[in-house]
């Protein structure tokens, strides 16, 4: 258990939708961040917040946006999902600096019908 | 940019059997951190090992065991005596320059067979 919790663990919607993923970051943990899995993109980066600022951002869609609360927790919002979202979102914790590593939550697999 | 190239897709081994993974990396930064992680069907990914670019030794933790070797920019990772609880994807990672930005490889799908 790497400490980093992930809701819901599954989620099925129709294209159109809107959805929202939370994420907890380990304990004392400033940074969060949310990694996309899919069969033909890999994993790759989304986003990361830093202490409720965001601090960098990858190839993450408008239709996507993130934000992290004070108590540290983040959420992921997908709004307009359409078939190509249906993925596994990670988001991983880490204490915020360059050199550390980066704990995985269990993930939230969305697929889109 | 940087790049991980994992060129082994699936590899599939005998319990018992020793397993290296390969992982060749590219980078214009001279100091870069160097991660594996393991994700087993449970679908989690599971931190494994982090390393610096300035320590070239070896590291062992139990059955596992990490080659880093600067000059041919590799990253490799070996099993030795396998089980089928390794039975994963594994992936090697780098951090995007002067970010925190994980750049994966494809990963390198392990099965081991009892």
């Amino acid at each position: 258990d790497s400490g980093v919790t992930q809701t819901p663990k599954h989620l099925i919607t129709a294209t159109g939708q809107r959805v929202t993923l939370r994420c907890s970051p380990r304990s004392g943990d400033l940074s969060v961040y949310w990694y996309q899995q899919s069969l033909d993109q890999g994993l790759q980066f989304l986003i990361q917040y830093y202490n409720g600022e965001e601090r960098a951002k990858g190839n993450i869609l408008e239709r996507f946006s993130a934000q992290q609360f004070p108590d540290l927790h983040s959420e992921l919002n997908l709004s307009s999902l359409e078939l190509g979202d249906s993925a596994l979102y990670f988001c991983a914790s880490s204490a915020g600096t360059y050199s550390y590593e980066q704990y995985f939550g269990p993930g939230t697999r969305l697929t889109v019908t | 940019a940087q790049k991980v190239t994992q060129a082994q897709t699936e590899i599939s081994v005998v319990e018992k059997e020793d397993v290296t993974l390969d992982c060749v990396y590219e980078t214009r930064d001279t100091t870069y951190y160097l991660f594996w992680y393991k994700q087993p069907p449970s679908g989690e990914l599971v931190f494994l090992i982090r390393r610096n670019s300035f320590d070239e030794q070896n590291e062992i933790s139990g059955r596992y065991s990490w080659n880093f070797q600067k000059s041919t920019s590799s990253f490799n990772f070996t099993i030795t005596a396998s089980q089928v609880v390794d039975s994963a994807v594994y992936f090697c990672a780098l951090p995007q320059g002067g970010s925190e930005k994980l750049v994966f490889g494809k990963g390198t799908k392990l099965t081991v067979n009892p």
